[in-house]
């Protein structure tokens, strides 16, 4: 079965320190991977995306992530955190098969510490 | 360029009755989907709309239908409400002539926020 698992659900940071959001995904196909952001009462935001092409993926608002087929992983990073990061992440995956439904991990909230 | 608008933006409904959503998708997309997001939650996939038809449907009863017009447009429809199926619905276009391919970015709606009493 095709899933998405976001490892955390809640992550605290502080400030300009490193942020990391965890996603592994179970690979039947080839996988396109995703990381939506959702801030209260907006909709969901393309952070970035993956689709085959180069596996270190850069995204808006200095976010990136590196998907790793050996670990079946596609994890979030940010080299330093704003406070406007404070927000839900949620990794999504979809695949190229005539199902192609898309499936959201549970979501990461992350807060941000002054 | 407007991005996916959806509404109403909140409403409340009783047990039983029955509730429409509306869902105009960016300019030149031509697929729909709808999802279902309850507190605390992921979205979950509830169906897809591309020419009009429903082509993937997620785990939902038929109480979930749906339409899309030959404008795009879509509309959600519960019937026989429960209250688990209060929750926020989220709309998503995408394709702009991409179809249902898995690599489509979607663009979302701020979604519908259905509370059942």
């Amino acid at each position: 079965a095709q899933s998405v698992t976001q490892l955390d659900s809640h992550v605290s940071v502080s400030e300009g320190t490193p942020v990391l959001l965890r996603c592994n995904y179970s690979s039947s196909y080839s996988p396109s991977l995703f990381w939506y952001v959702q801030h209260p009462n907006k909709g969901l935001q393309l952070l970035l995306k993956y689709t085959s092409a180069a596996t270190l993926v850069k995204g808006i608002n200095g976010f990136e992530a590196e998907f790793k087929k050996s670990e079946t992983s596609f994890h979030l990073t940010k080299p330093s955190a704003h406070m406007s990061d404070a927000a839900e992440y949620f990794c999504v995956v979809t695949y190229y098969s005539s199902a192609s439904k898309i499936i959201f991990g549970s979501g990461t909230r992350l807060s941000i510490r002054p | 360029d407007a991005g996916v608008t959806q509404s109403p933006t909140h409403l409340i409904k009783t047990r039983g009755q029955q509730v429409t959503l509306r869902c105009s998708p960016k300019s030149g997309h031509d697929t729909v989907s709808w999802y279902q997001q309850a507190l605390g939650q992921g979205p979950q996939f509830i169906f897809q709309y591309y020419e009009e038809e429903e082509r993937q449907r997620g785990n939902f009863p038929d109480r979930f239908s749906g339409h899309q017009f030959p404008n795009y447009s879509s509309e959600l429809n519960v019937n026989a409400l429960l209250l688990g199926d209060s929750a926020l619905y989220l709309c998503a276009s995408g394709g702009a002539g991409q179809g249902l391919s898995g690599a489509n970015v979607l663009t979302f709606g701020a979604g519908s926020r259905l509370t059942v009493l």
